[in-house]
């Protein structure tokens, strides 16, 4: 049962334009979540993070917005660039700062130039 | 600062047979985390070490195994390979401590024939 869920695999974008990137999970013990970015033949590499405490962390251009009444989050990229091109994974943690993580099957972010 | 190493970068086996896995932490991480990743089921947990101790563990079956050394290298070990075993093996470092911001080398990718 995949308990962390990006629905969507592939998402398209104009260069200079908003990418939102969703993810949903199901279990509410869930409290810290991640994003990571990964390009082709290298591993995936950390991207921004939120604590179950906040609803939104911003870091330059990506910004992640979290409703936990809904179990929902998505990852704003603005503007979009083509060197974002990447499969974006979500993660989650039951225990925040945990290095067991549980990741959704990535979407894969192209950004037209 | 060198990244997380994993050997072999590429292997082939049979069912039935066994493999080992290797990966070289960054220099002062003592968290070692390993991950398998497959099309269908994105990245999943497989377990962590810390200080040469098992400190979580997914939900795979008894073959698959890890250790870790007092030099907090470590190596993954499936024994009776099953083709369903073929698959991207992730090694992820992260500094003292659980932080859930992970490390990730390239991978090691195993197919079973």
């Amino acid at each position: 049962d995949q308990q962390v869920k990006q629905n969507s695999p592939s998402l398209s974008v104009q260069e200079g334009r908003i990418s939102i990137l969703n993810c949903d999970y199901t279990n509410s013990m869930f409290d810290y979540f991640l994003w990571y970015k990964k390009y082709p033949a290298e591993g995936p590499t950390f991207l921004i993070s939120i604590s179950s405490i906040k609803d939104k962390n911003e870091d330059g251009r990506f910004t992640v917005f979290l409703n936990k009444s809904a179990k929902h989050l998505s990852l704003h990229i603005v503007p979009s660039q083509p060197g974002d091109s990447a499969v974006y994974f979500c993660a989650a943690s039951a225990q925040t700062g945990a290095n067991n993580l549980f990741f959704g099957t990535g979407t894969r972010l192209t950004v037209i130039p | 600062k060198a990244g997380v190493t994993q050997t072999p970068r590429y292997l082939i086996k049979t069912r039935g047979q066994q493999v080992t896995l290797s990966c070289s932490p960054i220099s002062g991480h003592r968290s070692v985390s390993w991950y398998q990743q497959t099309p269908g089921q994105g990245l999943q947990f497989l377990f962590e070490y810390f200080s040469e101790t098992q400190r979580n563990k997914g939900n795979f079956p008894g073959r698959f195994s890890g250790r870790q050394f007092s030099n907090s290298r470590s190596e993954m070990n499936v024994s009776t390979l099953e083709l369903g075993d073929s698959a991207l093996y992730l090694c992820a470092s992260s500094p003292t401590g659980p932080t859930g911001e992970l490390f990730f080398g390239e991978g090691s990718r195993l197919t079973v024939l």
